[in-house]
């Protein structure tokens, strides 16, 4: 069954630093998601991305953040200074299909751990 | 996005049904109901929608009321691999790109 993948699973940096979080959605998908998770809190939207470009994106995806799909198949989140407060848990998510209803499938994650 | 109301946590025991509730009075005619699941340690994981009628699938049953503003998850038998955080989210396709608003849904424990 087609999955969604992330890399790295954990990743570690000190502040400041930029970090790119790799996904690769399921290969016929057309709409690609960025949420993270706090340990300890709720699923937050980063953002959406259709068509090579953004589509939403909630007040958390500041200018520190970016979202690239530099091929057919990576879709990535530049975190471009990390700080603190970005340590989390990031999921990366995609949806087939043109209806904003049909499911998303959800990546394992990478864990930020930001020193 | 509406919001959506769910219990903090229930617990079943192994092979019962469970019923898991949400209320979401502010639900508007275009608004579709969602169910996501989290495993621990692991991302989420899509289970069941509907709009107005109900829906079977593989995984789960999902009640709506027929006012909608309430819904009713069914694991018509627990397993211990149900034992997850459960959230209940609405869903307006034409107001959004599909962006998931989690709320901190429901912990289903799951004994033996």
């Amino acid at each position: 069954e087609p999955e969604v993948t992330q890399t790295p699973s954990h990743q570690v940096t000190q502040m400041g630093q930029e970090v790119i979080l790799r996904c690769v959605p399921i290969s016929n998908h057309l709409y690609f998601y960025w949420y993270r998770q706090i340990l300890g809190q709720k699923v937050e939207f980063l953002v959406s991305f259709y068509n090579n470009e953004i589509s939403e994106k909630s007040e958390i995806f500041d200018d520190q953040f970016s979202v690239e799909r530099p091929d057919g198949s990576n879709f990535t989140l530049k975190i471009r200074s990390t700080k603190l407060e970005d340590s989390a848990m990031y999921f990366c998510a995609s949806r087939g299909g043109l209806a904003a209803y049909n499911e998303q499938f959800f990546g394992p994650g990478t864990r930020l751990t930001v020193l | 996005d509406a919001k959506t109301t769910q219990p903090n946590s229930m617990e079943s025991n192994e092979e019962e049904p469970v019923h898991l509730p949400c209320n979401h009075s502010t639900i508007s005619g275009t608004d579709y109901i969602h169910w996501y699941r989290q495993l621990p340690s692991q991302g989420p994981e899509y289970v069941i929608h509907g709009l107005t009628s109900n829906v079977n699938n593989r995984m789960a049953s999902l009640a709506i009321a027929e006012d909608r503003k309430s819904s009713t998850l069914i694991l018509h038998r627990a397993t211990l691999r149900d034992a997850a955080v459960y959230y209940c989210i609405l869903n307006n396709p034409g107001g959004s790109q599909g962006n998931l608003i989690f709320g901190k849904g429901t912990k289903l424990s799951v004994k033996p």
